[in-house]
């Protein structure tokens, strides 16, 4: 079974522009989960999707963004992108019906950098 | 909010030696999970423990969920040095879950 996959897996903004990033789960997965990881502040969660539906935040500001397809993929956007947004970001999918209540799968992750 | 510490931050051990590291949250936990990412790489996922006092063994690592559960622990007898790397426990708060909280790690190195 193919692992979760996110795309593109390296990317240089500049401040105030913004990203999309793309994570596909692992097949019959319908929960995927968003990630921050930074050297200072560490796995940060972002948000949770489940058929189509955010049914989770974390505490971040309304620049970040997200949605869920159909199909389980998900897209993340940051808008206005800050110095500070540079991170891994990492997408894990799970089977948990019940918000992480099941093994997370991560994907390779996108690291973006942001000048 | 829900604030899970490890401890310690960063452990090297010569290969062969024990290593634990620890895991605090200061809200109760409906489960707990361990991950475990490889310089450059992606959490993996290691375990999941669900009960109060809940005691789970893979091979040479042993994981333990406290009665209360807010803590739980990592112990690797006998390191090798595949087993570098960073170890993070998460668990979503009881109640909504409505996030999950990774801890802040503990790093590991072992060498020979």
């Amino acid at each position: 079974k193919a692992g979760v996959t996110q795309t593109p897996r390296y990317l240089i903004k500049t401040r105030g522009q913004q990203v999309t990033l793309s994570c596909s789960p692992i097949s019959g997965h319908r929960s995927v989960s968003w990630y921050q990881q930074t050297p200072g502040q560490g796995l940060q969660f972002l948000f949770e999707y489940f058929s189509e539906t955010q049914r989770n935040k974390g505490n971040f500001p309304g620049r970040f963004s997200g949605r869920q397809f159909s199909n389980s993929r998900s897209e993340m956007n940051v808008s206005t992108l800050e110095l500070g947004d540079s991170a891994l970001y990492l997408c894990a999918s799970s089977l948990a019906a019940i918000p992480f209540s099941y093994e997370q799968y991560f994907g390779p992750g996108t690291r973006l950098t942001v000048t | 909010g829900q604030q899970v510490m490890q401890i310690p931050q960063y452990q090297h051990v010569q290969e062969g030696e024990d290593f634990t590291t620890y895991c605090n949250s200061s809200t109760t936990l409906s489960n707990i999970q361990w991950y475990k990412q490889r310089p450059g790489g992606h959490p993996v996922f290691l375990i999941q423990l669900v009960k109060s006092g809940e005691v789970k063994k893979q091979k040479r690592l042993t994981f333990q969920f406290g009665e209360a559960k807010k803590n739980s622990s990592l112990h690797i007898t006998a390191t090798q040095t595949t087993d570098v790397g960073t170890y993070f426990c998460a668990g979503p708060n009881t109640g909504t879950a409505s996030k999950l909280t990774f801890g802040t790690g503990t790093r590991l190195q072992v060498t020979l």
